[in-house]
């Protein structure tokens, strides 16, 4: 059974750091590309961020560029989100999904992890 | 970005057969997918590719369109497919979701 279960969520104050994981099971982790996306309260889906298989391309939303850095450690099965320079506007459900193909095409999410929650406010 | 539009809300009753729609600003080819999500749950893949069912998805749920307008149609509809509904596409950069459409059983 595929399972993706997120943690390193909570309170942080703006302009503070964060870096949220993905602990990823029941597949072969380093088969696929992965990315994150994120849900502000009440609101709509919004993609952040995408990794490769290997981990040797990203690709990022522009409101998070320079801000945020998406990883991976395929020994470890773990998806991992730095995110820095935190905003109020980047208060969201964070959930990790696993992509169907690449970047490119045809870039769907079939599975989803439970989400984390990020609340930035001082 | 490619905004993607979706109504906000609609009210069906168990039995009848809905569509939802979502209409793109640029086209997308056949490249849009659907979501499900029920309150408090992570989404749930339905369609992909505009009208190919996701593993283990009822056949009571179908897709179709292609270019800028897309329906997701559920016949018939049950008590269980209260949830919002969400449209994906990954055609253009960046890769953009609809705001959702509400289903609420009458």
């Amino acid at each position: 059974e595929v399972q993706l279960v997120e943690s390193g969520g909570g309170l942080v104050q703006p302009g503070r750091s964060m870096k949220l994981s993905c602990a990823a099971s029941g597949f072969t982790f380093n088969n696929y590309d992965m990315a994150w996306v994120c849900q502000a309260p009440k609101k709509g889906l919004e993609w952040v961020a995408t990794i490769s298989y290997d981990g040797s391309s990203t690709y990022y939303r522009d409101s998070v560029k320079g801000r945020f850095t998406i990883s991976r450690d395929n020994a470890k099965s773990t998806l991992y989100l730095q995110m820095d320079s935190l905003r109020s506007e980047d208060t969201a459900t964070y959930y990790c999904a696993r992509i169907v193909g690449t970047y490119y095409y045809p870039h769907y999410f079939d599975y989803w992890g439970q989400g984390v929650m990020v609340t930035v406010s001082s | 970005d490619t905004v993607l539009t979706q109504s906000p809300a609609l009210a069906v009753s168990p039995g009848e057969r809905v569509s939802i729609s979502c209409r793109a600003s640029e086209g997308v080819n056949s490249y849009m997918h659907w979501y499900q999500q029920k309150p408090g749950q992570q989404p749930k893949l339905l369609i992909y590719k505009a009208s190919n069912l996701a593993s283990g998805v009822p056949a009571r749920f179908s897709g179709s369109g292609s270019g800028t307008d897309f329906t997701l149609t559920i016949d018939p509809v049950e008590a269980d497919d209260t949830a919002t509904y969400f449209c994906q596409q990954s055609w253009n950069d960046p890769r953009t979701f609809g705001g959702g459409t509400k289903l609420e059983l009458k």
